[in-house]
């Protein structure tokens, strides 16, 4: 059973430069969230979505990051134009709403923005 | 103050010790909690959720104190495979805070031979 897919895998890009994270949930998860991790802030949320609806973006750093959910097996976070500080794993996850709430991560992207 | 707040370590124990993490919230409305486990380059899993009551999976017991809005972990007999960082977990339910999850910034366990 596949579990949650993000690529890339890795990323080095110059500042200035787009990028774009992607993900897969798991199949039959209805929440699916971004998370930044950096050695200094930990694990932060960016923002979440409840069955391909936005619900809570607060965690957004700034109007340079966006975040879609077309439909239910795929989400991307974009950055434009990146920045240097915006270096960080970026992880996806997805669950399953109501009383279960653990969240199963995928591997992470680790971006690197010179 | 931090919402999450744990002792980042980091604990350097020797293999069968018995390690305890810390970990305190402030929202007093928080309603799950849990304890995620991230090893080195590795993305976060969930280890155990921790229910009123306290709950043991093997090797690892997990407490709950809602009215000191404190969580702790206890791993007895540690082995050098739970060399990993310890990430405590809480959330609220219902609202728009469905579904989200609040982490701690973690506790660096390394147990050596």
């Amino acid at each position: 059973d596949a579990g949650v897919i993000q690529s890339p895998r890795h990323e080095v890009t110059e500042m200035g430069q787009e990028v774009t994270l992607r993900c897969k949930p798991i199949s039959g998860h209805n929440s699916l969230f971004w998370y930044r991790q950096t050695m200094m802030r930990g694990l932060e949320l960016l923002i979440y979505f409840n069955n391909n609806v936005p619900i809570d973006d607060s965690g957004m750093p700034e109007d340079r990051f966006s975040a879609k959910m077309p439909n239910a097996s795929f989400s991307t976070l974009k950055i434009q134009p990146s920045e240097p500080r915006d270096s960080a794993v970026y992880f996806c996850a997805s669950g399953r709403g109501g009383d279960y709430n653990e969240q199963f991560f995928g591997p992470g992207t680790r971006l690197t923005v010179l | 103050r931090k919402e999450v707040e744990q002792d980042p370590g980091p604990f350097n124990v020797p293999e069968g010790a018995t390690v305890a993490f810390n970990c305190t919230y402030s929202n007093s409305a928080s309603q799950s909690f849990f304890w995620y486990r991230q090893d080195c380059r590795k993305e976060p899993k969930l280890l155990m959720s921790v229910y009123s009551s306290g709950n043991e999976d093997g090797r690892f017991t997990a407490q709950l104190n809602r009215a000191s809005q404190y969580i702790s972990l206890l791993i007895r007999d540690s082995k050098l495979s739970d060399s990993a960082t310890y990430l405590c977990v809480v959330t609220t339910a219902g609202g728009t805070s469905y579904g989200k999850l609040t982490f701690g910034q973690g506790t660096i366990l390394t147990v050596h031979p």
